[in-house]
């Protein structure tokens, strides 16, 4: 079976530009969960789906938004790119309800903002 | 608030030595704490998990980590590790949403 898949692998924006990240979760998986990972730094929650709703939701600003598709799919979109915003972003994907325990991780999607 | 310490950011051992990384973390409330493993340009791969029961918890590749509620903490060790082993390591709780710590990056010496 296909793990969490992730696209794009690397990306390239400039500050300002507009940005979506996709997440495609294991078969059979309903929630997706978000994560951002600055350089040197253990991953950050930014959001938490299951069953297209949003079920969490970390200590990020507006900029960040995300939405799951009917199925399970997810998108993440970052408006008004910072060079902060320069990270690895992780996708996870987790079987049971909204209760994660065990979340099974993609390669990540890395932007660099110029 | 809650938080993960792990003490230790890079931590040297050589090949068939044994390892411990350390992990702390501050919650008022029962949690569920994690190890996971990053290698090089990947994600992270679910090492170990506690979630109720034995405190003694064995994972994958020989890994195991000892919960101790009184001291609020979750090492994971290895007796004797590899070069394989390489990698970055992150402790991870788990109240309402998943804290991990910054990590530990494991250097196996030949």
């Amino acid at each position: 079976d296909a793990g969490v898949t992730q696209s794009p692998t690397h990306l390239i924006k400039t500050r300002g530009q507009q940005v979506t990240l996709r997440c495609s979760p294991i078969s059979g998986h309903k929630s997706v969960s978000w994560y951002q990972q600055v350089l040197g730094q253990g991953p950050q929650f930014i959001f938490q789906y299951y069953e297209k709703e949003e079920r969490g939701r970390g200590n990020f600003p507006d900029r960040f938004s995300a939405r799951q598709f009917p199925n399970y799919s997810s998108e993440l979109n970052v408006n008004a790119l910072l060079l902060g915003d320069s990270a690895l972003y992780l996708c996870a994907s987790s079987g049971g309800g909204t209760v994660t325990y065990e979340q099974y991780f993609g390669p990540g999607t890395r932007l660099t903002v110029t | 608030a809650q938080s993960v310490t792990q003490l230790d950011s890079q931590v040297p051992v050589f090949e068939e030595a044994p390892v411990e990384l350390r992990c702390n973390y501050s919650s008022s409330v029962s949690v569920y704490l994690f190890w996971y493993v990053q290698y090089p340009n990947q994600g992270l791969q679910l090492l170990l998990k506690y979630l109720s029961g034995s405190t003694l918890v064995k994972g994958i590749n020989g890994f195991e980590a000892e919960f101790n509620k009184s001291q609020t903490s979750f090492h994971l060790r290895k007796p004797s590790v590899h070069i394989s082993d390489t990698a970055e390591y992150f402790c991870a709780v788990r109240v309402s949403q998943f804290y991990f710590g910054t990590g530990t990056s494991l250097t196996v010496i030949p």
